[in-house]
């Protein structure tokens, strides 16, 4: 049973547009979150997190948004850039001895 | 400082061979995870080490794959024997602490005929 969903597996979205990925989860024990970008032939690499005393966290042109009450966090990346183009995993966390899990991904072209 | 280093970074292997994938995690990271990524089930964690230790390898598919961790900087996957079905990119992650950020090597590409 997948505890961390990423229902959308591509998307996408036109340069200079906004891009918004999305992320359900269904343990209310997760308490910390974070995307994970990842290109071709590279392993993933750490974008933003936020724990769940906040509701939001920026850096940048990322933005990620956490609903608790909904399970459900998004990421938003504005103005969306070619480079953007890879794949983004959401991962959760209940902290303690639990590792993350990760949700299976989503694919996001930035068309030019 | 050098990141999380895998080798090989591609395998092509017959069916019914042995395959071993190696990893080098960051100097200092506590735990190191191996992870199994294809189209169907995304980011797959197989099992997970701490100080060394194994924590929990309920990940690991079938009772082909081990996974050892002789000494904080060097640990292996095994599978043996191979299936065409274990096709995919094995990650190795490290992290300073299990619910930390991960750091991932660029992945050994598995490819069993």
């Amino acid at each position: 049973d997948q505890q961390v969903k990423q229902n959308s597996p591509s998307l996408s979205v036109q340069e200079g547009r906004i891009s918004i990925l999305n992320c359900d989860y269904t343990n209310s024990m997760f308490d910390y979150f974070l995307w994970y970008k990842k290109y071709p032939a590279e392993g993933p690499t750490f974008l933003i997190s936020i724990s769940s005393i906040k509701d939001k966290n920026e850096d940048g042109r990322f933005t990620v948004f956490l609903n608790k009450s909904a399970k459900h966090l998004s990421l938003h990346i504005v103005p969306s850039q070619p480079g953007d183009s890879a794949v983004y995993f959401c991962a959760a966390s209940g902290g303690g001895n639990t590792p993350l899990v990760f949700g299976k991904g989503t694919r996001l072209s930035v068309i030019a | 400082d050098a990141g999380v280093i895998q080798s090989p970074r591609h395998e092509v292997t017959e069916m019914g061979q042995e395959v071993t994938l190696r990893c080098k995690p960051i100097s200092g990271h506590n735990s190191l995870f191996w992870y199994r990524q294809t189209m169907m089930r995304g980011l797959e964690l197989l099992i997970y080490f701490n100080n060394n230790v194994p924590i929990d390898d309920s990940g690991m598919p079938e009772d082909r794959f081990s996974a050892k961790m002789p000494n904080a900087s060097f640990s292996t996957l095994k599978i043996q024997p191979s299936e065409p079905r274990d096709s995919a990119v094995y990650f190795c992650a490290s992290s300073l602490e299990l619910w930390g950020e991960l750091f991932f090597g660029e992945g050994s590409r598995l490819t069993v005929l």
